[in-house]
């Protein structure tokens, strides 16, 4: 198992690129989300999804996009770069259907994005 | 969600438990309490959770106050492995929007040797 496996590690995007975040997981989770983390701060969550073909938005999804063509997989697209998207990036995944107690949540090691 | 308060940081000497307090003063009767750890930067991990009894795994130690309204995380024999930031979070079992993990600001936990 490999749990959950985000690419890059590390990141250097000019402003207005565009690119990928990728996630992966192999637990065969349910939930999948996307969080960022600020220099000293919390996590805040970006985008999550509750399974394949369904996404939403979390607190700051501004400036990004998600999709949940798989339950593998759950990319995250940045679509114009800025200095202010300059971060660490986390993806988690966890299970639960429906009426079951949910479990815990496994975060990849991130991908740390500077946009200059 | 509950929102929960805890002190910005905490030091404990090497071998010595390791006292974790969190306030959850409105927290709802199916909340759960859950924490997590992040060890320098690297993604977060699961310790443990309960609802409103006491819990305890290979990890940490949960004690519930009988209000529910407090928390203590106890590592009970803190390694320089444990200094970490260390959240507190109440979330529902099941349902709605509860799969969903609001994480505050935490409380740095510095193991000293």
């Amino acid at each position: 198992n490999a749990g959950v496996t985000q690419t890059p590690k590390f990141q250097v995007l000019k402003t207005g690129q565009s690119m990928t975040l990728q996630c992966a997981q192999d637990m065969n989770h349910e939930y999948m989300s996307w969080y960022r983390q600020d220099p000293g701060m919390g996590l805040r969550l970006i985008h999550y999804s509750v399974g394949a073909g369904i996404t939403d938005q979390g607190e700051v999804p501004n400036g990004y996009n998600v999709s949940r063509s798989t339950t593998e997989d759950f990319p995250l697209r940045l679509l114009s770069a800025a200095p202010s998207q300059t971060s660490v990036y986390f993806c988690a995944s966890s299970y639960s259907t429906t009426g079951s107690m949910n479990t815990e949540a496994f975060f990849g090691q991130g991908t740390r994005l500077t946009v200059v | 969600d509950a929102k929960t308060t805890q002190p910005t940081s905490m030091d404990c000497a090497e071998g010595r438990a390791a006292n974790l307090p969190c306030n959850h003063s409105t927290i709802s009767g199916n909340e759960y309490v859950y924490w997590y750890r992040q060890i320098h930067s690297q993604g977060p991990q699961y310790i443990i959770h309960g609802l409103k009894n006491n819990e305890t795994n290979e990890m940490a130690s949960l004690i519930i106050t009988e209000d529910r309204k407090s928390s203590t995380l106890i590592l009970p024999h803190a390694t320089l492995r444990d200094t970490a930031v260390y959240y507190c979070i109440v979330r529902a079992p099941r349902g709605g929007s509860s799969y969903k993990l609001i994480f505050g600001s935490g409380t740095r936990l510095l193991v000293r040797p």
